[in-house]
């Protein structure tokens, strides 16, 4: 079975500065895609960023970015110039090609000081 | 506005009881999904449709059931042989099993 794991319960960072949240996950299968997903205070999940595992290329959305190791089997999320609404629960999932749902980690708490 | 419904958004229930929590939506999606979120957890899938009329049990299907009778809707129903029914629970949509999914803003169910 597929793992993701998030070693980081909880992180803080500077109003302005730049923060990585780290994610590992385990699989045998070639075919994936990750993604990071951000949970507000109001615990509605909202999709900050994809990644397939067939592009070599690192995704970026703005002021988010990743850094995909396909074979450390690591997928960590760079926040640039962090704001005040960026405060939230961030999870990594992944997902195998073409099937069924996700798998989660247990998230990271990202707090952004003033 | 297009998006995913989820009502309401806190349900109170007794123990014992069976309990039908509603997803609906209009984004003409295919695929739609139940997860369940407890405290200090990642999301747990439940169940998932790929179409309508046809459905498959995720990592914690028990106690649970759903229905896939129109494209648009996709209800969860708790039933009393659910363990531990309290928790937050959210349903998510997306074109196909192969795209991205998108979530309601979930129902608070608190059995006692």
């Amino acid at each position: 079975a597929q793992t993701v794991t998030q070693s980081q319960p909880e992180m803080s960072v500077q109003e302005a500065e730049t923060v990585t949240l780290s994610c590992t996950y385990d699989t045998s299968e070639s075919d994936y895609y990750l993604f990071w997903y951000k949970q507000p205070p109001s615990r509605q999940m909202i999709l900050v960023i994809r990644q397939e595992a067939y592009k070599q290329q690192n995704a970026t959305e703005n002021r988010f970015s990743v850094n995909f190791q396909k074979a450390a089997k690591s997928f960590s999320l760079k926040i640039s110039d962090s704001q005040l609404g960026d405060a939230a629960m961030y999870f990594c999932a992944y997902r195998r090609g073409g099937a069924d749902g996700l798998t989660f980690g247990k998230g990271t708490h990202l707090i952004i000081q003033p | 506005d297009g998006g995913i419904t989820q009502s309401p958004k806190y349900l109170f229930r007794k123990e014992g009881q069976n309990v039908t929590l509603s997803c609906e939506q209009n984004l003409n999606h295919d695929a739609m999904y139940w997860y369940r979120q407890d405290p200090g957890q990642g999301l747990r899938l439940i169940y998932y449709s790929q179409i309508v009329n046809d459905f498959q049990k995720g990592d914690i299907a028990e106690g649970y059931s759903v229905s896939r009778e129109k494209k648009e809707s996709f209800p969860l129903t708790v039933t009393s042989a659910q363990k531990n029914p309290t928790a937050f629970y959210l349903c998510a949509s997306s074109k196909s099993l192969a795209r991205e999914q998108y979530f309601g803003p979930g129902t608070r169910l608190t059995v006692t």
